[in-house]
């Protein structure tokens, strides 16, 4: 898992609550991301960093907000959520633009009532 | 939408034969990688194949690639229980971005 960990890793929350997701990491990867997993659509990105404060918006990042103030966390907010949020969420780091692996952390399953 | 496309979606086998499972992808590729996913857990890398690579072993891993046909398989020879798990592919489009298959389920009976 490349030391990676996810906070919490399971979170049930109600419709409208904001809900901060963790991802730390202890490998010192330049890059992370935040994906989530439905069924039927494999894993979508939702937002990835490039550097510290350096972010950038993946293909469903609508109602998400990052932000990585050092380089072992990336957190990921959801201002208002809402059940479509309902998912499971996966972290992944990667070295850097030298190597092309993705290493994800264990994952954070959130349910939005 | 899901550049990666994987067929099939769900495959069950008998332990010792062989699986196979294919990807399809839309645009052009600098690498594509499959994962494994075992259930309830994070992905695992397995193997990387480049755009300028056609096939590539790794022990009980064959993959290859068909950049003219924008697809790949992988097959795992020999399947053990342990292969029980869900196969995405996953391709690098630029420095950053990938983008994963939908995946295939595969159930390996003992």
């Amino acid at each position: 898992d490349a030391g990676i960990t996810q906070s919490p890793r399971h979170k049930v929350t109600e419709t409208g609550t904001p809900v901060t997701l963790r991802c730390h990491q202890t490998e010192n990867h330049r890059y992370m991301y935040w994906y989530r997993q439905d069924p039927g659509h494999g894993l979508r990105l939702i937002h990835y960093s490039y550097g510290v404060k350096d972010t950038d918006k993946g293909e469903v990042s609508d109602g998400y907000s990052v932000s990585r103030s050092k380089t072992e966390d990336f957190l990921l907010t959801l201002e208002s959520a809402t059940s479509s949020q309902t998912s499971v969420y996966f972290c992944a780091t990667r070295r850097g633009t030298d190597e092309e692996t993705q290493y994800f952390g264990p994952g954070t399953r959130l349910l939005v009532l | 939408s899901q550049q990666g496309e994987e067929d099939p979606q769900a495959l069950s086998i008998q332990e010792g034969e062989n699986a196979t499972m294919n990807c399809s992808y839309k645009t052009s590729i600098n690498n594509l990688q499959w994962y494994r996913q075992n259930s309830g857990r994070g992905l695992v890398h397995l193997i990387l194949i480049r755009s300028n690579e056609r096939e590539k072993h790794s022990g009980r891993l064959r993959v290859t690639l068909d950049t003219s046909k924008k697809s790949s398989s992988l097959l795992i020879t020999a399947s053990r229980a342990a292969d029980t798990a869900s196969y995405f592919c996953a391709t690098l489009s630029g420095t950053y971005k990938y983008i994963f298959g939908t995946g295939t389920r595969l159930k390996v009976l003992a």
